[in-house]
């Protein structure tokens, strides 16, 4: 139980385009959902809350303009890299709040690689 | 500022010794703790959570221990295999289902 998918597991993607991530919990449903990036390294950092049906809390530094969230429903949420540069270079995971066991399950991650 | 600090050197040990991680944390007071896998190229796996008022917890081969006056949590791995060469992620509650985690640690075991 407590599965998270996400989609694209990768991506390669021109300067200047967007691209849009999808985080699913398979087999539970989750009010609060996670975005988080790993730069090689170094510890996962939170970018934003993401709550079903209300806006997403972004966390100092993450421009919201930037990196649209959109969680429309308990098992999906959906993360849009617009404009993307270099610099957004990055692995992004998701996770899925699971309320019962007061637990975030994660994602497989998604590799972006802005050329 | 809060911190949360795991050894950022790698710890080598031999298959069926017993692996001990350290995480230490200073200006929180975090109602739980919890401990998570994370191989190359993947998201992190949660493996064990323990509560403030909690002193230890098991999962099979793994033991956690929750010090609150030291602010310190101990990550055991008894009897190691190769299959546990992982980097191991603390994470501490923030409030509101908010975690953060340290940088964490990898652990090699060699056959």
């Amino acid at each position: 139980g407590a599965v998270v998918s996400q989609h694209p597991s990768w991506v390669i993607c021109k300067s200047g385009t967007s691209v849009k991530i999808e985080c699913r919990s398979l087999d539970f449903q989750a009010t609060t959902m996670f975005w988080y990036r790993q730069f090689p390294k170094q510890s996962l950092m939170l970018m934003a809350t993401s709550n079903e049906g209300s806006k997403a809390t972004y966390e100092q530094g993450v421009e919201k303009d930037k990196f649209l969230i959109n969680h429309a429903s308990l098992t999906l949420s959906t993360l849009t890299v617009t404009s993307a540069h270099p610099e957004d270079s990055s692995f992004y995971i998701c996770s899925a709040f699971e309320g019962a066991l007061e637990t975030q399950y994660f994602g497989p991650g998604t590799r972006l690689l802005v050329l | 500022s809060q911190k949360i600090e795991q050894n950022s050197e790698a710890l080598n040990i031999q298959e069926g010794k017993t692996a001990t991680l350290t995480c230490n944390y200073t200006n929180y007071s975090p109602a739980y703790l919890q401990w998570y896998r994370q191989d190359p190229g993947r998201g992190p796996v949660f493996l064990l959570l323990i509560r403030e008022n909690e002193k230890e917890k098991r999962k099979e081969r793994l033991k956690v221990t929750f010090d609150t006056t030291l602010k310190q949590s101990l990550f055991h791995i008894t009897a190691s295999q190769p299959a546990d060469s992982a980097t191991y992620l603390c994470a501490l509650d923030s409030g509101y289902s908010t975690l953060t985690f340290g940088k964490g640690t990898m652990l090699l075991v060699s056959p």
